[in-house]
């Protein structure tokens, strides 16, 4: 079966700096990768996502790059804000359906 | 819409008790699915279903565990008899068709003395 690999497992960065994360997985059929955000107490909240056929993608201050070669992705925050603080997940599957996710990451964004 | 709705909230019970969690997919979404989230093993798929019929439930931990998806617009899971270790956040997930998003609920925390 999929296994997502997540790093790092938590990351402090100060307000206005770049946050990444990165993930890796272990199945080559995988052609859907979505990033989660889960606030304190909260569900899962899908903010981006990317398919196999495309190398990146980016809404606003948030990017994920793409490489099937090496299998991993990342997620770029940039210009890093207090309530972008949150536990972030990285998944994987082949066609949306049975989500593999990462072990999260919780970025703390210190004013 | 208002997203995915799950009840009860917070789940408070004795070891040995049955357990029943529910949830109400988004109106129109044919995928339901049900994730358990422990420090642990972090987020885990245990069922999903299409339709209303189970298509993969590999991840149902055992014969304890069961789940039903009656209409469109419910489903449960139930846990019989529960036990500690069953202690978690459960999450209802549900997606439209022929898309590949899913869109979680807030979650139902269970906690088993």
């Amino acid at each position: 079966g999929e296994n997502v690999e997540q790093h790092p497992s938590t990351l402090s960065v100060q307000e206005g700096d770049s946050a990444v994360i990165k993930c890796t997985y272990s199945d080559s059929a995988s052609n859907y990768f979505p990033w989660y955000k889960q606030e304190l107490g909260k569900g899962p909240q899908l903010i981006i996502d990317i398919r196999s056929n495309v190398g990146e993608k980016k809404d606003q201050r948030i990017a994920v790059t793409l490489n099937k070669t090496a299998k991993h992705f990342s997620l770029h925050i940039t210009e890093t804000q207090p309530e972008d603080s949150a536990v972030y997940f990285c998944a994987a599957s082949y066609a949306g359906n049975m989500l593999t996710f990462g072990g999260g990451t919780r970025l703390m964004v210190k004013p | 819409d208002a997203g995915v709705i799950q009840s009860p909230r917070h789940e408070v019970t004795e070891m040995g008790q049955e357990v029943t969690l529910r949830c109400k997919p988004i109106s129109g979404h044919d995928y339901l699915f049900w994730y358990r989230q422990t420090m642990m093993r972090g987020l885990e798929l245990l069922i999903y279903f299409n339709n209303n019929v189970p298509i993969d439930d590999s991840g149902m931990p055992e014969d304890r565990f069961s789940a039903k998806m009656p209409n469109a617009s419910f489903s449960t899971l139930k846990i019989q008899p529960s036990e500690p270790r069953d202690s978690a956040v459960y999450f209802c997930a549900s997606s439209f068709p022929g898309a590949y998003e899913q869109y979680f609920g807030p979650g139902t925390r269970l906690t088993v003395t």
